[in-house]
């Protein structure tokens, strides 16, 4: 699987914008775009995937470059319940035959 | 949304005896599951594939017979420790796939176990 690269941490304030940064240079053609999250002791939590497309759901919005080297994670309002490891994962198929390869992913931390 | 449940939450089980943990898809057909393993602060270690009707698939460095892998029905996988030792205390997490091209894994709530 291309490899990943995004931040060991980021702090935000509570009730503000969150952008995560994910640089995959490697990133093939067939290569989906995952994010999950994960809080302590738990499993991790689907966030929100994309190919090519910028895509939004109830929970976030991803920025996928032009070129597709690079995505952002974009959480409009974060709350404390938002603090979590959060995982970008490039997945061929979306991880349905092969799983998925986690990283070390970025420790956000939200101030109240 | 998809509801993989995984049971049980936690284990405490003595050096040498076996368990066994299960992972349910409660909402859809899960032609393949995953088994990962977590340590204390790290990712999560791939350990096995297993499709329905199949042997699992290990990888590198997973003992197949020690960590023992059914995927008897669509909805249901089980990993079995057997003969466990302190040093299979870990946090093992299992997710299921439904099969469609591009659709997200979904996880289970992870199962500590601790082996004394």
């Amino acid at each position: 699987d291309a490899k990943t690269t995004q931040p060991n941490s980021m702090e935000s304030n509570e009730e503000e914008p969150v952008h995560l940064p994910c640089n995959h240079s490697t990133i093939s053609g067939t290569d989906y775009i995952h994010w999950y999250r994960q809080l302590p002791s738990q499993g991790p939590e689907y966030v929100i995937h994309g190919l090519t497309s910028n895509v939004n759901n109830r929970m976030a919005s991803l920025a996928i470059a032009e070129d597709r080297k690079s995505s952002t994670l974009i959480l409009h309002r974060a709350t404390l319940r938002d603090a979590a490891v959060y995982y970008c994962i490039l997945a061929y198929s979306g991880g349905g035959a092969d799983g998925l390869t986690f990283g070390k992913g970025t420790h956000l931390i939200i101030q109240p | 949304g998809a509801v993989v449940s995984q049971h049980p939450s936690r284990v405490i089980c003595k050096s040498g005896t076996s368990v066994k943990i299960e992972c349910r898809s409660l909402d859809f057909q899960a032609t393949t599951m995953f088994w990962y393993r977590q340590f204390p602060k790290q990712s999560l270690m791939l350990m096995a594939t297993s499709n329905e009707g199949s042997k699992a698939t290990y990888e590198q460095g997973v003992e197949k017979d020690k960590f023992l892998i059914n995927h008897a029905s669509l909805t249901l996988s089980t990993l079995t420790v057997t003969s466990a030792h302190p040093e299979d205390s870990s946090f093992y997490i299992c997710s299921a796939s439904s099969g469609i091209w591009g659709s997200p894994l979904h996880f289970g709530n992870g199962t500590r176990l601790t082996v004394t």
